[in-house]
C-alpha cells in the first residue's frame, strides 16, 4: 500500500519561501509509471494543482503559479519537494502531495501552512 | 485555459435517493475525467477516472458518464457515508466541488 506524508512548517512568514517535504513509502518513485504531484486547499475552498514532478526531474507547472514554484525530487530518499517564494496571506491553505498527474489515486494526510508575521 | 463547472453547488438528499451532480468543461476533453469525494479534514478520494472506470475498493453504487463537455457521478443510492464534497477535475483543474447534504 502507497502510503504519503507530507512535512515541512506550518507557519511561514510573508515574503519568505514555502517548503514542503513529501516521503513516500510502500512504493518508489524511482520506479516510474507515475507523475508525484503538489495540491492546495485554501480554507473552505476548492482544490488547485500546483504541479507535479516525474522521478527523472521532469515537471510541470500551474501557470499561475510558475514564477514562484519550484519542485524536486530526491529518488535516494524516496521524496519530492516544493518550493513556493514569496508567499503571502493568500498562499495559506492545505497542501497535499499525491501520486499521480490525470487522476491521483494515492493522498497524503495533507498539511497545514499558515502564512503570517 | 479550460474551465470546469460543477452543478449544483448544493444538494440536500435523503438516505437511499438517487442523487446526480454534473461537470461541464469549457471545451471537449474526451473521457479525460476524474471524481473525487472528500471529507472534512481529509484528503480527496479518487472514485472514478476516466470518466466511467470506478477506481478500486469504490462501491459500486459510484457511477461515471459523459465524453467531450458533459460529465455525470451518480450515487444510485445515497448511503449515510456519502455526505461529503465531491469535485470533478481534468487536468490541472478541478471543479468548484458539490457538497451533498442530509435532507
Amino acid at each position: 500500500q502507497v502510503q504519503l506524508q507530507e512535512s515541512g512548517p506550518g507557519l511561514v512568514k510573508p515574503s519568505q519561501t514555502l517548503s514542503l517535504t513529501c516521503t513516500v513509502s510502500g512504493g518508489s518513485i524511482s520506479s516510474g509509471g507515475y507523475y508525484w504531484s503538489w495540491i492546495r486547499q485554501h480554507p473552505g475552498k476548492g482544490l488547485e494543482w500546483i504541479g507535479y514532478i516525474y522521478y527523472s526531474g521532469s515537471t510541470y507547472y500551474n501557470p499561475s503559479l510558475k514564477s514562484r514554484v519550484t519542485i524536486s525530487v530526491d529518488t535516494s530518499k524516496n521524496q519530492f519537494s516544493l518550493k513556493l517564494s514569496s508567499v503571502t496571506a493568500a498562499d495559506t491553505a492545505v497542501y497535499y502531495c499525491a501520486r499521480g498527474s490525470t487522476s491521483p489515486d494515492y493522498w497524503g494526510q495533507g498539511t497545514l501552512v499558515t502564512v503570517s508575521s | 485555459d479550460i474551465q470546469m463547472t460543477q452543478s449544483p453547488s448544493t444538494l440536500s438528499a435523503s438516505v437511499g435517493d438517487r442523487v446526480t451532480i454534473t461537470c461541464r468543461a469549457s471545451q471537449s476533453i474526451s473521457s479525460w475525467l476524474a471524481w473525487y469525494q472528500q471529507k472534512p479534514g481529509k484528503a480527496p478520494k479518487l472514485l472514478i477516472y476516466k470518466a466511467s472506470s470506478l477506481e478500486s475498493g469504490v462501491p459500486s453504487r459510484f457511477s461515471g458518464s459523459g465524453s467531450g463537455t458533459e460529465f455525470t457521478l451518480t450515487i444510485s443510492s445515497l448511503q449515510p457515508d456519502d455526505f461529503a464534497t465531491y469535485y470533478c477535475q481534468q487536468g490541472l483543474t478541478f471543479g468548484g466541488g458539490t457538497k451533498v447534504e442530509i435532507k
